[in-house]
């Protein structure tokens, strides 16, 4: 598993409820990535991090923001939850490879109702 | 646009028999081209991986067949077995500093016993 945890692993919350997600990494790796996975549309990336309060947007980064003040920790936060962020979201690393190597996290279900 | 497209849909394959999944690309400039494996409620698991400067990779029963010019790679599981039961996702990256990978949407294999 990458050394990757993610917490809380489900979470149940109502429209318009801020929600912060923590993905936490042990191997010092400076790579992290957000994605959510629906039904149809198989893994889509959210936001990413090169470093320590580096980040950028991916191609579905509306309603999203991310921050990253540790290199171990990589929190994804919805600031105010809609029914179409329900889904399941996975935290990455890349590994130190020269390629995009990247190893995935055990995911967090979110239900947004 | 889908910079890449992953078929069938969907699989049925007898135990001990050969699976096939292709993936389509779009962008020539992609330059690894990895295979995950999905078991439900887990996360996606790196499976196969290739470079473009070969035309397969082999990894035991698993096998990454490349075709550069019709921008098409392929993965072919020998000897299918119950426990390859999963979902599969082809990606695709371009090596760089913050290079993302585009995924597929992903197929589900079953493999009957």
């Amino acid at each position: 598993d990458a050394g990757i945890t993610q917490s809380p692993r489900h979470k149940v919350t109502e429209t318009g409820t801020p929600v912060t997600l923590r993905c936490h990494q042990t191997e010092n790796h400076r790579y992290m990535y957000w994605y959510r996975q629906d039904p149809g549309h198989g893994l889509r990336l959210i936001h990413y991090s090169y470093g320590v309060k580096d980040t950028d947007k991916g191609e579905v980064s509306d309603g999203y923001s991310v921050s990253r003040s540790k290199t171990e920790d990589f929190l994804l936060t919805l600031e105010s939850a809609t029914s179409s962020q329900t889904s399941v979201y996975f935290c990455a690393i890349r590994g130190q490879g020269s390629y995009n190597e990247q190893f995935f996290g055990p995911g967090t279900r979110l239900t947004v109702l | 646009q889908q910079q890449v497209k992953q078929s069938p849909q969907s699989l049925i394959v007898q135990k001990g028999g050969i699976s096939i999944i292709n993936c389509a690309y779009e962008n020539t400039a992609f330059d690894y081209f990895p295979w995950y494996q999905q078991f439900p409620g887990k996360g996606p698991a790196l499976l196969i991986a290739i470079r473009p400067d070969v035309s397969e990779k082999k990894e035991g029963r698993f096998t990454i067949s490349f075709n550069k010019s019709a921008k098409q790679f392929s993965l072919h599981i020998m000897d299918s077995q119950p426990g390859d039961s999963a979902t599969y996702f082809c990606a695709a990256s371009i090596t760089g500093a913050n290079s993302k990978l585009t995924f597929g949407k992903g197929i589900t294999l079953s493999v009957r016993p």
